[in-house]
């Protein structure tokens, strides 16, 4: 079984300040881990995966997220923040036990502020 | 570009009356999802294939069936939508391997009048 919990359904930050949006997960075995980001009326694209190779993983558009298993975290961070970045952005776990079939968080809406 | 396209973008469609979302991919791969995401939430599975195997979520409602009769394509039927219904559907693939991430088409706006 496996879950994500996104804490925080909105972070406002403002334009060029730190972008932190967190990512907590519970898997019973090793997790793969996703985030990707939504803007409006659009699908869903990949920022960066985690897959068990470096803990440090470097996304699209300056995003980067860390692997921590002793927090069972993989928060996604951004030096300085750029209108642009205004979306929605979900984090997901696979298992490596096999599943194809990837557990979701909440989502969390990033606003970002002149 | 290899890719995941989904047509109509946008849908209008009156209560009850049967409607079809057809999705293909280029990227040839195993596994095609649907997703109905509702305003503010994160996308719900529908069901998926891998391959020609249909896996039905056990709560997605009798309204919704499916159809993939090649690689490439994937269509959803909704046979008689209901208000409720009103959503994005995206549709999405995966090489069928857990460590790989989903490819998403950029979904359609459905509207029940």
């Amino acid at each position: 079984a496996q879950s994500v919990t996104q804490l925080g359904s909105h972070v406002s930050v403002s334009e060029g300040a730190l972008v932190l949006l967190r990512c907590n997960y519970s898997s019973s075995v090793p997790p793969y881990l996703f985030w990707y980001v939504q803007y409006p009326n659009q699908g869903l694209q990949l920022l960066l995966k985690y897959t068990s190779a470096a803990t440090l993983v470097k996304g699209i558009n300056g995003f980067e997220a860390e692997f921590k298993k002793s927090e069972t975290s993989f928060h996604l961070t951004k030096p300085s923040a750029h209108m642009s970045d205004a979306a929605e952005y979900f984090c997901a776990v696979s298992d490596s036990g096999g599943s194809y079939i990837p557990t979701f968080g909440r989502g969390t809406s990033l606003i970002v502020h002149p | 570009d290899a890719m995941v396209i989904q047509n109509p973008r946008y849908q209008v469609t009156q209560f009850g009356k049967p409607v079809t979302l057809s999705c293909s991919q280029t990227l040839n791969h195993n596994v095609m999802y649907w997703y109905q995401q509702k305003s503010s939430q994160a996308p719900k599975l529908l069901f998926h294939y891998y391959d020609k195997d249909f896996n039905n979520e056990a709560d997605t409602p009798d309204n919704f069936q499916s159809r993939r009769p090649n690689t490439s394509f994937c269509f959803l039927d909704i046979r008689s939508p209901g208000l409720g219904d009103a959503a994005m559907y995206l549709c999405a693939t995966t090489s069928g391997s857990s460590y790989n991430e989903q490819f998403f088409g950029p979904g359609t706006r459905l509207t029940v009048l």
